[in-house]
Protein backbone atom coordinates (compact mmCIF):
# COMPACT_ATOMS: atom_id res chain seq x y z
CA UNK A 1 0.00 0.00 0.00
CA UNK A 2 1.22 3.38 -0.56
CA UNK A 3 2.70 5.25 2.29
CA UNK A 4 2.86 9.39 2.82
CA UNK A 5 5.91 10.26 4.93
CA UNK A 6 6.40 13.56 6.70
CA UNK A 7 9.58 14.16 8.03
CA UNK A 8 8.78 17.16 10.43
CA UNK A 9 6.18 16.92 12.79
CA UNK A 10 6.89 20.45 13.83
CA UNK A 11 7.99 23.70 11.66
CA UNK A 12 8.34 27.37 12.49
CA UNK A 13 8.97 30.45 10.40
CA UNK A 14 9.23 34.78 10.65
CA UNK A 15 6.45 36.61 9.10
CA UNK A 16 6.97 37.64 5.96
CA UNK A 17 8.77 34.42 5.35
CA UNK A 18 9.52 31.50 3.35
CA UNK A 19 9.30 28.16 4.85
CA UNK A 20 9.13 24.78 2.67
CA UNK A 21 7.31 21.49 4.61
CA UNK A 22 8.48 18.13 3.33
CA UNK A 23 6.51 15.33 2.01
CA UNK A 24 7.51 12.13 0.75
CA UNK A 25 5.11 9.15 -1.19
CA UNK A 26 5.60 5.67 -1.76
CA UNK A 27 4.15 3.98 -5.03
CA UNK A 28 4.99 1.88 -7.92
CA UNK A 29 2.16 3.65 -9.97
CA UNK A 30 3.28 6.47 -12.24
CA UNK A 31 -0.51 8.21 -12.65
CA UNK A 32 -1.62 9.45 -9.44
CA UNK A 33 -2.84 12.95 -7.70
CA UNK A 34 -1.08 14.54 -4.52
CA UNK A 35 -2.58 17.16 -2.31
CA UNK A 36 -2.02 19.87 0.12
CA UNK A 37 -4.65 20.37 2.51
CA UNK A 38 -3.88 23.05 5.37
CA UNK A 39 -6.08 22.54 8.83
CA UNK A 40 -5.94 25.79 10.86
CA UNK A 41 -7.09 25.98 14.78
CA UNK A 42 -10.74 25.61 13.88
CA UNK A 43 -9.92 21.76 12.34
CA UNK A 44 -11.60 22.57 9.08
CA UNK A 45 -9.54 20.42 6.56
CA UNK A 46 -8.60 23.46 3.51
CA UNK A 47 -7.28 22.48 -0.26
CA UNK A 48 -4.65 24.40 -0.28
CA UNK A 49 -2.60 22.93 -3.48
CA UNK A 50 -2.85 20.19 -5.71
CA UNK A 51 -0.52 17.77 -8.53
CA UNK A 52 -1.24 15.69 -11.03
CA UNK A 53 1.55 13.38 -11.51
CA UNK A 54 1.61 13.35 -15.18
CA UNK A 55 2.33 17.17 -15.37
CA UNK A 56 6.07 18.23 -15.30
CA UNK A 57 5.17 21.50 -14.25
CA UNK A 58 4.99 22.52 -10.84
CA UNK A 59 1.65 23.42 -9.59
CA UNK A 60 1.18 27.06 -7.64
CA UNK A 61 -1.98 29.17 -5.93
CA UNK A 62 -0.88 32.58 -5.17
CA UNK A 63 1.90 32.38 -2.15
CA UNK A 64 1.85 28.33 -2.22
CA UNK A 65 3.84 26.52 -4.49
CA UNK A 66 5.04 22.82 -4.85
CA UNK A 67 8.06 21.11 -5.62
CA UNK A 68 7.07 17.75 -7.51
CA UNK A 69 10.27 15.75 -7.72
CA UNK A 70 8.25 12.44 -9.44
CA UNK A 71 11.64 10.39 -9.49
CA UNK A 72 12.51 11.13 -6.12
CA UNK A 73 8.74 10.39 -4.90
CA UNK A 74 9.41 13.40 -3.25
CA UNK A 75 6.11 16.62 -2.74
CA UNK A 76 7.47 19.66 -0.96
CA UNK A 77 5.10 22.75 -0.11
CA UNK A 78 6.59 25.91 -0.36
CA UNK A 79 4.92 29.26 1.69
CA UNK A 80 6.47 32.55 0.79
CA UNK A 81 5.89 35.61 2.43
CA UNK A 82 4.11 33.92 5.12
CA UNK A 83 1.37 35.29 7.39
CA UNK A 84 0.03 34.83 10.28
CA UNK A 85 -3.15 32.86 8.97
CA UNK A 86 -0.86 30.45 7.82
CA UNK A 87 -0.28 29.35 11.05
CA UNK A 88 -2.13 25.32 11.02
CA UNK A 89 -1.52 21.98 10.48
CA UNK A 90 -0.36 21.03 6.99
CA UNK A 91 -1.04 16.92 5.14
CA UNK A 92 0.19 15.91 2.34
CA UNK A 93 -1.87 13.27 0.62
CA UNK A 94 -1.79 10.81 -2.23
CA UNK A 95 -4.49 9.48 -3.95
CA UNK A 96 -3.61 6.75 -6.89
CA UNK A 97 -5.76 7.54 -9.96
CA UNK A 98 -7.36 3.70 -9.89
CA UNK A 99 -7.84 3.95 -6.47
CA UNK A 100 -10.41 5.77 -4.34
CA UNK A 101 -8.47 5.53 -1.01
CA UNK A 102 -6.64 8.67 -0.21
CA UNK A 103 -3.04 8.97 2.14
CA UNK A 104 -2.80 11.53 4.68
CA UNK A 105 1.04 11.73 6.46
CA UNK A 106 1.11 12.64 9.92
CA UNK A 107 0.81 16.30 9.29
CA UNK A 108 3.19 19.31 10.10
CA UNK A 109 2.40 21.73 12.72
CA UNK A 110 3.50 24.98 10.78
CA UNK A 111 4.04 27.93 13.52
CA UNK A 112 4.27 31.36 12.43
CA UNK A 113 6.05 34.09 14.17
CA UNK A 114 5.29 37.72 14.53
CA UNK B 1 -23.39 27.44 -0.42
CA UNK B 2 -21.52 23.65 -1.28
CA UNK B 3 -20.93 21.91 1.55
CA UNK B 4 -20.56 18.67 3.77
CA UNK B 5 -22.21 19.04 7.20
CA UNK B 6 -21.78 16.82 9.77
CA UNK B 7 -22.99 16.63 13.27
CA UNK B 8 -22.99 16.93 15.87
CA UNK B 9 -19.68 18.81 16.70
CA UNK B 10 -18.83 17.45 19.88
CA UNK B 11 -19.99 14.10 21.36
CA UNK B 12 -19.49 12.52 24.50
CA UNK B 13 -20.52 8.95 25.25
CA UNK B 14 -19.74 5.92 27.60
CA UNK B 15 -18.93 2.66 26.72
CA UNK B 16 -21.18 0.51 24.59
CA UNK B 17 -24.05 3.02 23.80
CA UNK B 18 -24.85 3.31 20.05
CA UNK B 19 -24.47 6.54 18.45
CA UNK B 20 -24.44 7.77 14.93
CA UNK B 21 -22.62 10.95 13.66
CA UNK B 22 -24.38 12.03 10.46
CA UNK B 23 -23.11 13.37 7.30
CA UNK B 24 -24.79 14.96 4.28
CA UNK B 25 -23.44 16.56 1.64
CA UNK B 26 -25.65 18.43 -1.12
CA UNK B 27 -23.12 18.78 -3.96
CA UNK B 28 -24.24 15.47 -5.64
CA UNK B 29 -20.87 14.05 -5.44
CA UNK B 30 -21.03 9.94 -6.07
CA UNK B 31 -17.82 9.10 -3.35
CA UNK B 32 -18.35 9.72 0.15
CA UNK B 33 -15.56 8.50 2.82
CA UNK B 34 -15.19 8.42 6.77
CA UNK B 35 -11.73 9.59 8.04
CA UNK B 36 -10.56 9.39 11.79
CA UNK B 37 -7.58 11.83 12.62
CA UNK B 38 -5.52 10.81 15.72
CA UNK B 39 -2.16 12.72 17.14
CA UNK B 40 0.95 11.58 14.96
CA UNK B 41 -0.90 9.05 12.26
CA UNK B 42 -2.80 11.93 9.97
CA UNK B 43 -6.17 10.91 9.09
CA UNK B 44 -6.83 6.88 8.27
CA UNK B 45 -9.65 5.92 6.21
CA UNK B 46 -12.64 3.86 8.11
CA UNK B 47 -15.19 3.56 5.20
CA UNK B 48 -16.01 4.51 2.24
CA UNK B 49 -18.93 4.67 -0.38
CA UNK B 50 -18.50 4.55 -4.53
CA UNK B 51 -22.56 5.31 -4.62
CA UNK B 52 -25.67 4.66 -3.40
CA UNK B 53 -25.54 0.95 -1.69
CA UNK B 54 -22.58 0.25 -2.48
CA UNK B 55 -20.11 0.64 0.81
CA UNK B 56 -16.46 -0.29 0.91
CA UNK B 57 -13.81 -0.81 4.28
CA UNK B 58 -10.96 1.78 4.66
CA UNK B 59 -7.68 1.14 6.55
CA UNK B 60 -9.29 1.16 9.80
CA UNK B 61 -13.29 -0.10 9.50
CA UNK B 62 -13.48 -2.76 12.87
CA UNK B 63 -16.21 -1.50 15.70
CA UNK B 64 -18.04 0.92 12.77
CA UNK B 65 -20.79 0.69 10.32
CA UNK B 66 -22.18 3.10 7.50
CA UNK B 67 -24.97 3.02 5.16
CA UNK B 68 -25.68 4.76 1.52
CA UNK B 69 -29.49 4.71 1.22
CA UNK B 70 -29.52 8.09 0.10
CA UNK B 71 -26.33 9.41 -2.35
CA UNK B 72 -26.50 12.65 -0.15
CA UNK B 73 -26.22 11.15 3.31
CA UNK B 74 -23.54 8.75 5.01
CA UNK B 75 -23.90 7.98 8.58
CA UNK B 76 -21.37 6.28 10.34
CA UNK B 77 -22.40 4.71 13.02
CA UNK B 78 -21.03 2.79 16.04
CA UNK B 79 -22.73 0.44 17.84
CA UNK B 80 -20.55 -0.22 20.97
CA UNK B 81 -18.52 2.46 20.96
CA UNK B 82 -15.19 1.83 22.66
CA UNK B 83 -12.58 4.07 24.48
CA UNK B 84 -9.81 3.32 21.82
CA UNK B 85 -12.51 5.22 19.13
CA UNK B 86 -11.79 8.29 20.65
CA UNK B 87 -11.06 10.67 17.83
CA UNK B 88 -11.34 13.24 15.88
CA UNK B 89 -13.74 12.17 12.93
CA UNK B 90 -14.19 14.03 9.16
CA UNK B 91 -16.89 13.20 6.55
CA UNK B 92 -15.54 13.83 3.03
CA UNK B 93 -17.34 13.84 -0.50
CA UNK B 94 -16.08 14.11 -3.92
CA UNK B 95 -16.61 13.74 -7.68
CA UNK B 96 -15.51 10.52 -9.13
CA UNK B 97 -12.78 10.99 -11.33
CA UNK B 98 -9.44 12.91 -12.10
CA UNK B 99 -7.81 15.30 -9.48
CA UNK B 100 -11.19 16.09 -7.85
CA UNK B 101 -10.23 16.87 -4.51
CA UNK B 102 -11.98 16.33 -1.21
CA UNK B 103 -14.67 18.41 0.48
CA UNK B 104 -14.52 17.61 4.53
CA UNK B 105 -17.18 18.42 7.02
CA UNK B 106 -16.03 20.36 10.15
CA UNK B 107 -15.20 17.52 12.03
CA UNK B 108 -17.12 15.76 15.02
CA UNK B 109 -14.83 15.51 18.00
CA UNK B 110 -15.87 12.17 20.10
CA UNK B 111 -14.86 11.15 23.15
CA UNK B 112 -16.04 7.91 24.92
CA UNK B 113 -15.10 7.16 28.49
Amino acid sequence: AQTVTQSQPEMSVQEAETVTLSCTYDTSESDYYLFWYKQPPSRQMILVIRQEAYKQQNATENRFSVNFQKAAKSFSLKISDSQLGDAAMYFCAYRSRNNNDMRFGAGTRLTVKP
Amino acid sequence: EAQVTQNPRYLITVTGKKLTVTCSQNMNHEYMSWYRQDPGLGLRQIYYSMNVEVTDKGDVPEGYKVSRKEKRNFPLILESPSPNQTSLYFCASRQQGSNSPLHFGNGTRLTVT
